[in-house]
Parts: structure tokens; C-alpha cells; sequence
């Protein structure tokens, strides 16, 4: 079993839709969670990052992190055909600069 | 403040030659840290350095190495190169072990294909 579980997907969506993207974990040593958006041709940017367990929101993205079951999500409010992209999860143990990632998830938002 | 650069962005080499990848971390940033990237793999960590250091270093054969200059800019270096070494790298900064945040900053990627 992998340390992180993302569904490769893809995930097809209307435009406008609510869009939901999740990773499973099994390492409880993991303190730190990320989610990067990687357009195709292009290196992962950066979207969300949480510490610990709670909520993030960003604009139209919120970011979950429930601990106790060790599942991270991705919430995408009023998705847009530019939110096209692989979203991947990553999560890092405190003090580690090396983040154990998901394989990514393709979403398509059509017009 | 400019972000991680990486150059060459595109490369051809043939099976057998070597190759150097190059980045420029985020100014301020001291840990460098270098991902191969293939759709059947996804992410896979290659080392990390830090003070020129390098501090870990992932599953891969002796053929990829890399170092740290003291400007914190760092070189991946790929020898004898095989067809299975096609992939995008990507180097990746972060502030370091003394910062308060753990996150990292990657670069639009060197897309290699060895022919």
C-alpha cells in the first residue's frame, strides 16, 4: 500500500460545478498538507498548504484536513475550464522538506 | 521575488551521453530538492541539499548525482543515459530547516527525452 492514494481520475465536471478532490493516507507522522496544480507541460504550483487538521479557504478553494482519518480534500467552488489541471496532494512530517506526493488527479472542466 | 528557475526547459540527448540540468532556487532559499516526473511513476525524489550538503537522497541508481554551489544553485547530472531516464525533472526550493513554513517551490521543469 502506498503512503498516499489519490484517484488518477480523470474527473470530468460542468462548468460551475463544485469539485471535490481527496487523498487517503497512512502515515500519522504527517503534520504538513499541501495541494499543487499542475498544468500540463508545466511544474506544480503551489495552491493550498495546512497545518495539522482544519479547514483552509483561499478564494473558491478550500482545503480539509481530518487527522483522525487521515483524509485530505480539495473543495473547488465554481469551477472554471482554466481549473483544467492535475491537482496532487502532498504531505510532509515536521522538520522534513521532502513531501511524500499523490500521483495526481486529472480534472476537466467543461464549458 | 523571481521563482525557481530551470534551464534547459526542453533537451534531446542520445541513449549513452550524459547530461546537466541546472536551477536556480527562490532568492533567500537554501534547500534544493530534484523530482523526476513520468505519467507511469508520477513524483519520484531524487536528492535534496542543503549548504551544499546533501541531506537525502532517493531510490535512484548512481548514474543521477547532483550537487550544491555555494549560492545555493544546484546541478543534477545524469550519466549514461538510458530511454527510460525521458521525463520531466523538476527542482524544487524551499527556505530551509530553519524556517517556520515546510513547503516547496517548484520550477517549470527540464523536459528530457533520450532518444
Amino acid at each position: 500500500q502506498k503512503e498516499v492514494e489519490q484517484d488518477p481520475g480523470p474527473l470530468s465536471v460542468p462548468e460551475g460545478a463544485i469539485v471535490s478532490l481527496n487523498c487517503t493516507y497512512s502515515n500519522s507522522a504527517f503534520q504538513y498538507f499541501m495541494w499543487y496544480r499542475q498544468y500540463s507541460r508545466k511544474g506544480p504550483e503551489l495552491l493550498m498548504y495546512t497545518y495539522s487538521s482544519g479547514n483552509k479557504e483561499d478564494g473558491r478553494f478550500t482545503a480539509q484536513v481530518d487527522k483522525s482519518s487521515k483524509y485530505i480534500s480539495l473543495f473547488i467552488r465554481d469551477s472554471q475550464p482554466s481549473d483544467s489541471a492535475t491537482y496532487l496532494c502532498a504531505m510532509s512530517k515536521g522538520g522534513s522538506y521532502i513531501p511524500t506526493f499523490g500521483r495526481g488527479t486529472s480534472l476537466i472542466v467543461h464549458p | 521575488k523571481a521563482g525557481v528557475t530551470q534551464t534547459p526547459r526542453y533537451l534531446i540527448k542520445t541513449r549513452g551521453q550524459q547530461v546537466t540540468l541546472s536551477c536556480s532556487p527562490i532568492s533567500g532559499h537554501r534547500s534544493v530538492s530534484w523530482y523526476q516526473q513520468t505519467p507511469g511513476q508520477g513524483l519520484q525524489f531524487l536528492f535534496e541539499y542543503f549548504s551544499e550538503t546533501q541531506r537525502n537522497k532517493g531510490n535512484f541508481p548512481g548514474r543521477f548525482s547532483g550537487r550544491q554551489f555555494s549560492n545555493s544553485r544546484s546541478e543534477m547530472n545524469v550519466s549514461t543515459l538510458e530511454l527510460g531516464d525521458s521525463a520531466l525533472y523538476l527542482c524544487a526550493s524551499s527556505e530551509g530547516p530553519d524556517s517556520s513554513g515546510n513547503t516547496i517551490y517548484f520550477g517549470e521543469g527540464s523536459w528530457l527525452t533520450v532518444v
